[in-house]
């Protein structure tokens, strides 16, 4: 049963709007999120995290949120950007367990110029 | 700086054959990791090594074997693949900062892995 779910396989926005992604977790142990961002033919790249003790965490164009009463994150997007144009694979780890990451499957964002 | 590199790129293999694939790193990092990609489900960890000389399991780790001789090689191997093991491939390293979230993970271009 996996304990981070993406459940948009998939979405396409316009350029200059607001992209959203979402993502889902079971474990309410977790106290730290990443978001991962991953072209095609490379290997994932870092992107933006936050903390479990935070609610909000913005670097230039990246904002996430964490909702932990719902178990909750997402990551928005604005302005969208057609280098924007990836998957993204949300995760979360476990401070007790080290550096072990558990992750989503990953939503695709189109962005069409 | 070539940071995280993997060989080879592509590999196809008939049940049962064996091979091995490398992980190179040249950012002097303690931790490496290596975790398997499919489709909707994300990345899994493998097997992951905290140092030298040592390895341990993840989440995924059967029918996969180990090996960090150097700090600066993580090998993958898979004695009799199957099937199943048709994945992409991924290492990756990291500074090595137990308990720190901020121990960025920095991951290779991936293998892409065949089994008929």
């Amino acid at each position: 049963d996996q304990q981070v779910k993406q459940n948009s396989p998939s979405l396409s926005v316009q350029e200059g709007r607001i992209s959203i992604l979402n993502c889902d977790y079971t474990n309410s142990m977790f106290d730290y999120f990443l978001w991962y961002k991953k072209y095609p033919a490379e290997g994932p790249t870092f992107l933006i995290s936050i903390s479990s003790i935070k609610d909000k965490n913005e670097d230039g164009r990246f904002t996430v949120f964490l909702n932990k009463s719902a178990k909750h994150l997402s990551l928005h997007i604005v302005p969208s950007q057609p280098g924007d144009s990836a998957v993204y694979f949300c995760a979360a780890l476990l401070g007790y367990a080290g550096n072990m990451l558990t992750f989503g499957g990953g939503t695709r964002l189109m962005v069409k110029p | 700086n070539a940071g995280v590199t993997q060989t080879p790129k592509f590999r196809v293999l008939k049940t049962g054959q064996s091979m091995t694939l490398l992980c190179a790193q040249d950012m002097n990092h303690e931790y490496m990791y290596w975790y398997r990609q499919d489709p909707g489900m994300g990345l899994r960890l493998i097997h992951y090594s905290v140092g030298e000389g040592t390895t341990a399991k993840g989440e995924v780790p059967d029918g996969y074997n180990v090996s960090r001789l150097k700090k600066q090689n993580f090998l993958l191997g898979l004695e009799s693949a199957a099937p199943s093991q048709t994945s992409v491939y991924f290492c990756a390293s990291s500074l090595g900062l137990a308990g720190v979230p901020r121990d960025e993970q920095f991951f290779g271009p991936g293998t892409r892995l065949t089994v008929l």
